[in-house]
């Protein structure tokens, strides 16, 4: 059974950090792996999607990589900015359909 | 850009009331998915449709059905709502039939409360 945890919970840092999101996986078998964002209140939207064979996908001051293997997926932010706040999920993409529960994310000027 | 809209943003129901929640996208997508997202537990997937008259049950599908009559729409239906089903209520739509791993793209969302 798949199980995804997003370390850390909730982050606050100040603005201009760069940052590192976790995502692991218990199940390898996946074919794809997505990260969004989620802003209170409104639905998901898409970030970043890597596909099995790219081990790195980046789009902007995101950075995000898969290491199917070690169950292991992270989503990097250079030079956040207080928009950047909202909560980040990840979603390994198989069989079965399985988010993490997010990361809660806090830029402050 | 592909956009996936919902019927309402905010809903208030009554115990016991049947309850439709619409979901429509523009992009031709074979694939559409009905979740429920609650605190500490994240994102469930309730139902999915991978064509038209075509459904799969997701982890939680007690209590809920769906139908879905043509490919652009897929709705979400609560045949006697009830307080545990109080949630907000996310639909998802993605490209290639069968296949679930392809890339999602939300809704708005439907914050919907039974009382």
């Amino acid at each position: 059974k798949q199980e995804v945890t997003q370390i850390p919970a909730a982050l606050s840092v100040p603005e201009g950090e760069n940052l590192v999101l976790n995502c692991s996986f218990t199940d390898s078998a996946i074919y794809n792996l997505q990260w969004f964002r989620q802003d209170p209140g409104k639905g998901l939207t898409s970030l970043l999607l890597i596909q099995s064979s790219q081990r790195e996908q980046t789009s902007g001051r995101l950075n995000a990589s898969l290491d199917k293997s070690s169950g292991r997926s992270t989503l990097y932010i250079a030079a956040s900015q207080p928009g950047d706040s909202a909560t980040y999920l990840c979603a390994p993409l198989g069989d079965k359909l399985i988010f993490g529960t997010g990361t809660r994310l806090q830029v402050f000027p | 850009d592909v956009k996936v809209t919902q019927s309402s943003r905010y809903l208030v129901k009554r115990t016991g009331e049947k309850v439709f929640l619409e979901c429509v996208q523009d992009m031709d997508h074979e694939n559409m998915f009905w979740y429920r997202q609650d605190p500490g537990l994240g994102l469930r997937l309730i139902y999915f449709s991978y064509d038209v008259k075509m459904k799969e049950k997701g982890d939680i599908p007690e209590g809920y059905s769906v139908s879905r009559e043509k490919k652009e729409r897929f709705s979400l239906i609560l045949e006697s709502a009830s307080t545990n089903q109080t949630s907000m209520y996310l639909c998802a739509s993605s490209f290639q039939g069968t296949k679930t791993y392809n890339e999602q793209f939300f809704g708005p969302g439907t914050r919907l409360t039974v009382l």
